[in-house]
């Protein structure tokens, strides 16, 4: 019964590394989104993923790309890393699009940037 | 699109009913109001979904008027676990955003 599954936990970056971000869910989610959070601050939403095969920006899209591999797995991916995108990660899955349905997340990635 | 108000922070000591009222004037029609909860180190958890009146579950109940316009999370004799972040969310997919939410602190 895992849920939502985000690796890695932790990481720490040097500014202009990439990386990417893994997201699994097994509850046969069609929507899934990535959100990032700030010390102190509520969620923002970066990317979301309505059904397989789309995908749509949010909020804050700039600096990241993202990829709904299928079904069960939406990455997100760092080409240039900044410090300015120092924050915790987290994925997210609902059985449709929007707030509407309640959406289920992960633990969050932990990333720093150097 | 709508937009949500709720109260930066709240204090409570533990045995009392908590109510976190949370204002959406420009709720569109087809909108759900839904909560979530989040630890620190967390993510968020839902706690409560409805569209009107009256909405309880084993962790919490929802109050919504006939209008709409507003709702109030109510937890009833709260512990010192219910400390955490509480958001208020309504919207569709093209207005998907999280506020600040409001910070309760459960004091002994």
């Amino acid at each position: 019964n895992a849920g939502v599954t985000q690796t890695p936990k932790f990481q720490v970056l040097k500014t202009g590394q990439s990386m990417t971000l893994q997201c699994a869910q097994d509850m046969n989610h069609n929507s899934m989104y990535w959100y990032r959070q700030d010390p102190g601050m509520g969620l923002r939403l970066i990317y979301y993923s309505a059904s397989e095969g789309t995908t749509d920006k949010g909020e804050v899209p700039n600096g990241y790309n993202v990829s709904r591999l299928n079904k069960r797995e939406f990455s997100l991916r760092l080409e240039s890393a900044a410090p300015s995108q120092t924050s915790v990660y987290f994925c997210a899955s609902s059985e449709s699009g929007g707030y509407n349905q309640p959406q289920h997340f992960g633990d969050g990635t932990r990333l720093s940037i150097l | 699109l709508a937009k949500t108000t709720q109260p930066i922070s709240m204090d409570s000591y533990e045995g009392q009913e908590v109510n976190i009222t949370c204002s959406h004037n420009n709720i569109a029609t087809n909108d759900y109001i839904t909560w979530y909860q989040q630890f620190p180190s967390q993510g968020p958890r839902f706690i409560i979904q409805g569209y009107k009146t009256k909405v309880t579950n084993e962790v919490a109940s929802l109050f919504i008027p006939a209008d709409r316009k507003s709702s109030t999370l109510s937890l009833p004799r709260v512990s010192l676990s219910d400390t955490a972040v509480y958001y208020c969310l309504v919207g569709d997919i093209n207005d998907m955003r999280f506020g600040a939410g409001t910070r309760l602190t459960v004091k002994p």
